[in-house]
């Protein structure tokens, strides 16, 4: 089954202790992406990635990093996270193409807690 | 610079009446345009999309017509089942392809 694979669904954790969201697809899409989703703010874009080494900022990259050394897997890692950034994580991916008529798909999401 | 608006929520309606939710874009390119819907506990789903002016989108008997005049992309559905209560966001994907912009999301109740 084509799908997004995000884990882990749910994560409480304390401050400052580093974490990682995994996010693996398993279409050969060559885009990739981050958002967050918050009540009244809709979702904002935190990075995305065009290809394998290609990553770039979206719209609230602070206190996120990614890395992309495989086409399929696209980590998001905090390194020290905070308060702030408790929120419902969706990771996407999509073919690239010639064609802006590409959808996403998206993985069920992760929500973090930062106590 | 481009941008979705969608009218705000909730947006409450009985089983069986009639669906219109409002969307807006401006954008510096040919976009395509999409609505996801989102259930509850669940990502985002693709409902449906256009790729160029005229086009319907449709399906699970929602459907949206790309207006380039209005730069709208409505949807709507003639009849709400309560299994459609979900919030939907409007989206567009313009040809440098390297990033969706979304609306911020309309709710949607449907009561029995």
């Amino acid at each position: 089954e084509a799908q997004v694979t995000q884990n882990p669904r749910y994560l409480i954790t304390v401050t400052g202790k580093k974490l990682t969201v995994t996010c693996s697809q398993n279409m050969n899409h060559e885009y990739m992406s981050w958002y967050r989703q918050d009540p009244g703010l809709g979702l904002r874009q935190i990075y995305y990635s065009m290809n394998v080494e290609v990553t770039d900022k979206g719209d609230v990259p602070e206190g996120y990093k990614v890395s992309r050394k495989e086409k399929r897997n696209f980590p998001l890692i905090l390194e020290s996270p905070s308060p702030n950034q408790t929120s419902l994580y969706f990771c996407a991916s999509s073919l690239k193409g010639d064609s802006p008529g590409y959808g996403y798909t998206f993985g069920s999401g992760t929500r973090l807690t930062v106590v | 610079g481009n941008s979705v608006t969608q009218m705000e929520g909730p947006v409450t309606l009985s089983e069986e009446a009639f669906l219109t939710i409002n969307c807006t874009y401006t954008a510096t390119g040919y976009p395509s345009l999409f609505w996801y819907v989102q259930y509850p506990g669940e990502g985002l789903q693709l409902l449906l999309k256009a790729t160029k002016a005229d086009d319907k989108g449709s399906n699970k008997g929602f459907e949206a017509t790309y207006r380039k005049e209005t730069t709208s992309f409505h949807l709507e559905k003639g009849s709400v089942q309560v299994s459609d209560s979900a919030v939907y966001f409007c989206a567009l994907r313009v040809n440098n392809f390297n990033k969706f912009y979304f609306g911020s999301g309309t709710k949607l109740n449907v009561k029995p």
